[in-house]
């Protein structure tokens, strides 16, 4: 199956941009999602698709695409801002559009 | 508001299956636009899917769990379930239900249950 690679953690001061990155092969042909994920609680979808935010996330998260690696930029991060944050998108060894798989997660620390 | 709620044994024994339903409401689980999806988080570490069903009843399994796993989805009650069979420690995990939009060009989940602590431990 595919794998998607992503840092384990990345920090930035209150109010700078942060650019949190996922690699992998089926990035070339398909667009990744992105989730956030407080302590204790479900992941929550922040973007999908090229670049689509669910009713109710912040215009501050934003996602790109280039080759094989998909980002996900938060422009002036808040503290509660503050989780791990996964990339998912479709297994390109897979031969239907269900298959699926996540990168590792990155861990954002806000300072 | 669509909502999905996860239930089933908290602890299960080494070796036996483990078995949880989602119940879905506020929403039909019959919709052709949607499949329904089951993913794991080991404590402390990141998701990892297991599957996902189509109200038809056809269903995707991670290659890695395919051998031990069966989801299956009960439009009648609007629910969908998740059975692993021959559990180890390593299954321990908070299980999460998720709806899984179809969409070519990528892969979501918009919607998850609360999620579940499932241990395996005698």
């Amino acid at each position: 199956s595919s794998e998607l690679t992503q840092d384990p953690a990345v920090s930035v001061a209150l109010g700078q941009t942060v650019r949190i990155t996922c690699q992998g092969d089926s990035l070339r042909s398909y667009y990744a999602s992105w989730y956030q994920q407080k302590p204790g609680q479900a992941p929550v979808l922040v973007i999908y698709g090229k670049n689509n935010r669910p009713s109710g996330i912040p215009d501050r998260f934003s996602g790109s695409s280039s080759g094989n690696t998909a980002s996900l930029t938060i422009t002036g991060a808040q503290a509660e801002d503050e989780a791990d944050y996964y990339c998912n998108s479709r297994d390109s060894s897979g031969n239907h559009l269900a298959y699926v798989v996540f990168g590792g997660g990155t861990k954002l620390t806000v300072l | 508001q669509l909502q999905l709620q996860e239930s089933g044994p908290g602890l299960v024994k080494p070796s036996e299956t483990l078995s949880l339903t989602c119940t879905v409401s506020g929403g039909s689980i019959s919709s052709s636009s949607y499949y329904w999806g089951w993913i794991r988080q080991p404590p402390g570490k990141g998701l990892e899917w297991i599957g996902s069903i189509y109200y038809s009843g056809s269903t995707y399994y991670n290659p890695s769990l395919k051998s031990r796993v069966t989801i299956s989805v009960d439009t009648s009650k609007n629910q969908f379930s998740l059975k692993l069979s021959s559990v180890t420690a390593a299954d321990t995990a908070v299980y999460y239900c998720a709806r899984h939009p179809v969409v070519a060009a990528t892969t979501l989940f918009d919607y998850w249950g609360q999620g579940t602590l499932v241990t395996v431990s005698s």
